[in-house]
């Protein structure tokens, strides 16, 4: 059974940092291009960032880019989003995400982040 | 940017129901377009991909087409475990993914 568990998320003051990690079993891991989607509270879903298989390849959404650093480790079957230079419009539920082929096939349940002071 | 958006916002209907949800792209996207369910609290989840394909596991009273900007969602027959907010999302600027606003399907 395929499983991503998210992990790292809690309250932190505006400018701070945070790492998220995501715990992935019952596939492939090192198989499978990666993201991160975010949801903030009462609203849509956002993609935030983008890690392929290997991890040679990484994009950004304009919204975080130059604040969040996307990694993986495959040997540990892990998955990473460092947060820095954290802003209010960065509170959501943050969640590790499968990308199969340009459709998001399995998600985690996801933490919640809250950048307030 | 690709843009997405859903009509309606909210749409209120009954059980047995058919219901029909739309997503139009700011570009063309041939048919690079999955559609998502999210429950209140929980994941989304994935139920059609490259616009028509159901996602295994999903149940056949859901269906989708479309090609290019315009696309749709319709469940058949509605049933009370269908009340969710649904999503379109292109992957046509793979990975760089846009979502639409999402759909709240309500009971009536």
């Amino acid at each position: 059974e395929v499983q991503l568990v998210e992990s790292g998320g809690g309250l932190v003051q505006p400018g701070g940092s945070l790492r998220l990690s995501c715990a992935a079993s019952g596939f492939i891991f090192r198989s499978y291009e990666m993201n991160w989607v975010r949801q903030a509270p009462g609203k849509g879903l956002e993609w935030v960032s983008y890690i392929s298989d290997s991890g040679s390849t990484i994009y950004y959404a304009d919204s975080v880019k130059g604040r969040f650093t996307i990694s993986r480790d495959n040997a540990k079957n892990s998955l990473y989003l460092q947060m820095n230079s954290l802003r209010a419009e960065d509170t959501a539920v943050y969640y590790c995400a499968r990308d199969w082929f340009g459709q998001i096939d399995y998600w985690g349940q996801g933490t919640p982040v809250t950048v307030s002071s | 940017d690709i843009q997405m958006t859903q009509s309606p916002s909210s749409l209120a209907a009954f059980v047995g129901d058919r219901v029909t949800i739309t997503c139009r792209a700011s570009q063309s996207i041939s048919t690079y377009l999955n559609w998502y369910q999210q429950k209140p609290g929980k994941a989304p989840k994935l139920l059609i991909y490259a616009a028509s394909n159901l996602q295994s596991g999903v149940p056949s009273r859901f269906s989708g087409s479309g090609s290019g900007t315009d696309f749709t969602l319709s469940i058949s027959s509605l049933q009370p475990e269908d009340f969710a907010t649904y999503y379109c999302q292109q992957s046509y600027s793979t990975p760089m993914y846009t979502f639409g606003q999402g759909t709240r399907l309500e009971s009536k």
